[in-house]
């Protein structure tokens, strides 16, 4: 059974820093491209980040380009999200999400997520 | 950047068809991917690569995409199927991946 369980998620302060990580088990982690996506409270997905199988390739959204680094583990079957100079819209519970088998089109299997507060 | 339009909601009658849509230009020439995603959980992909299911999900949950519009079908909807559905496509050049806007069914 595929398992991806994040942790880290917590409040932060405006300006801040936390990092995210996601334990991956139950498929072969070191072929599959990673990625994070987050939710918003009551609002819709948005894709953050994404991290091909070796880490050669790697990705963001404009809104968190320059403040978000993602790395991963292959030997610990892990993947992580540096998160820098939080805003109050990155707020939101943040998915751990493996890529297709093929191509890495699509999302295949979520984690339950980790919320990330930031506030004042 | 590349946008995804989806109407905020969807409403059906137990047993009848919901059909959601996913607009974008030139969208069917481009893979889209729909997630299920019911409050409280995680989302589900429901269908990938515009019409394939993966292992476990019904044959009442089919796709199609042409045009400007792909289409998420779900027929015999029961009240199990009340979530929210998303669309989404990935951008090859740019290495980017874009969700629809969402659609809430809800069950009559």
């Amino acid at each position: 059974e595929v398992q991806l369980v994040e942790s880290g998620g917590g409040l932060v302060k405006p300006g801040g820093s936390l990092r995210l990580s996601c334990a991956a088990s139950g498929f072969t982690f070191s072929t599959h491209t990673m990625n994070w996506v987050r939710q918003a409270p009551g609002k819709g997905l948005e894709w953050v980040s994404s991290i091909s199988a070796s880490s050669t390739y790697i990705y963001y959204t404009d809104s968190v380009k320059g403040r978000f680094s993602i790395s991963r583990d292959n030997a610990k079957n892990s993947v992580y999200l540096q998160m820098n100079s939080l805003r109050a819209e990155d707020t939101g519970v943040y998915h751990c999400v493996s890529g297709s088998p093929i191509g890495a089109e699509y999302f295949q299997h979520w984690g339950q997520g980790t919320l990330l507060t930031v506030s004042s | 950047s590349y946008v995804l339009t989806q109407p905020p909601s969807v409403s059906v009658a137990p047993g009848q068809t919901a059909r959601i849509t996913c607009g974008g230009s030139s969208i069917g020439s481009k893979s889209v991917h729909w997630y299920q995603q019911k409050p409280g959980q995680a989302p589900v992909l429901v269908v990938y690569d515009d019409s394939d299911r993966p292992s476990g999900i019904p044959e009442r949950f089919s796709g199609s995409n042409s045009g400007n519009t792909a289409t998420l079908t779900i027929s015999r909807v029961g009240a199990g199927d009340e979530a929210d559905y998303y669309c989404q496509m990935w951008d090859s050049y740019s290495g980017l991946y874009v969700f629809g806007t969402g659609t809430k069914v809800t069950v009559l």
